[in-house]
C-alpha cells in the first residue's frame, strides 16, 4: 500500500546529541514537511521541500536541518542546538506544491531527551 | 500570514449526540480551509476541506463544515457521534499569498456512552 513511514516510532536520546528521524513516502508526491506537536500548541511547521533538491525554512527551524536528495525521503536531524527537543514529530507529504491539495501524514515519531 | 483560533480546547459529549467544534482564522485574502482528525498515536487525516463554490462542505464520516466568510469560520459539526469519534481534530487555513497550511491548536473530542 502507498503511504509515509516513519521511523523509529519512539526515540530516546541524551542531551548534546544530534538524532535523525527517517520519513521515506511511495506516493511519489514532490511536497514534503516536518511538523512538530505539542500538547495544547497543534502543529508547527520546521521545514519543507516541494522537491528535490530543494528545501524552505518554515516557523521553527532552529536547532533542526534536512535534506531531500531523493524525492521519496526527507530526513530530519535535531541537533544539540535544539533547546527543548522533546516532541512528537510528524512527517508529511503532498501530490504537488499546490496550495489544494491533501497532506497525508505518517504515524509519527516521539523524541525524548534525556 | 494567517492565524488559526479554535475556540475550544475539549469537548465532552455523550454518544449519538451532536457536536460542533468551533474554528475561527485570520486573514486578508483568500484561503483554502482544512479539518483533520488525529487518532491517538496517529498521524492526522483529512476529514474535509473547502476551497470555493457552496459555503457547507461535506466529509467523511457523516462530518460537515460551514464556511462563513464574513465572519471568518468555518465550523465543524456532526449530528450524532459515535465513540470512535474520539480523537483530536485540527483546523487548518492557508491562503494565497502563502505555501504553508497553519493549524490550529486542536479539540479533542471525547465521546462517552
Amino acid at each position: 500500500d502507498g503511504g509515509i513511514t516513519q521511523s523509529p516510532k519512539y526515540l530516546f536520546r541524551k542531551e548534546g546529541q544530534n538524532v535523525t528521524l527517517s520519513c521515506e513516502q511511495n506516493l511519489n508526491h514532490d511536497a514534503m514537511y516536518w511538523y512538530r506537536q505539542d500538547p495544547g500548541q497543534g502543529l508547527r511547521l520546521i521545514y519543507y521541500s516541494q522537491i528535490v533538491n530543494d528545501f524552505q525554512k518554515g516557523d521553527i527551524a532552529e536547532g533542526y536541518s534536512v535534506s531531500r536528495e531523493k524525492k521519496e525521503s526527507f530526513p530530519l536531524t535535531v541537533t544539540s542546538a535544539q533547546k527543548n527537543p522533546t516532541a512528537f514529530y510528524l512527517c508529511a507529504s503532498k501530490a504537488d506544491r499546490g496550495l489544494t491539495g491533501e497532506l497525508f501524514f505518517g504515524e509519527g515519531s516521539r523524541l525524548t531527551v534525556l | 500570514a494567517q492565524s488559526v483560533t479554535q475556540l475550544d480546547s475539549q469537548v465532552p459529549v455523550f454518544e449519538e449526540a451532536p457536536v460542533e467544534l468551533r474554528c475561527n482564522y485570520s486573514s486578508s485574502v483568500s484561503v483554502y480551509l482544512f479539518w483533520y482528525v488525529q487518532y491517538p498515536n496517529q498521524g492526522l487525516q483529512l476529514l474535509l476541506k473547502y476551497l470555493s463554490g457552496s459555503t457547507l462542505v461535506k466529509g467523511i464520516n457523516g462530518f460537515e463544515a460551514e464556511f462563513n466568510k464574513s465572519q471568518t469560520s468555518f465550523h465543524l459539526r456532526k449530528p450524532s457521534v459515535h465513540i470512535s469519534d474520539t480523537a483530536e481534530y485540527f483546523c487548518a487555513v492557508s491562503d494565497l499569498n502563502d505555501y504553508k497550511l497553519s493549524f490550529g491548536a486542536g479539540t479533542t473530542v471525547t465521546v462517552r456512552a
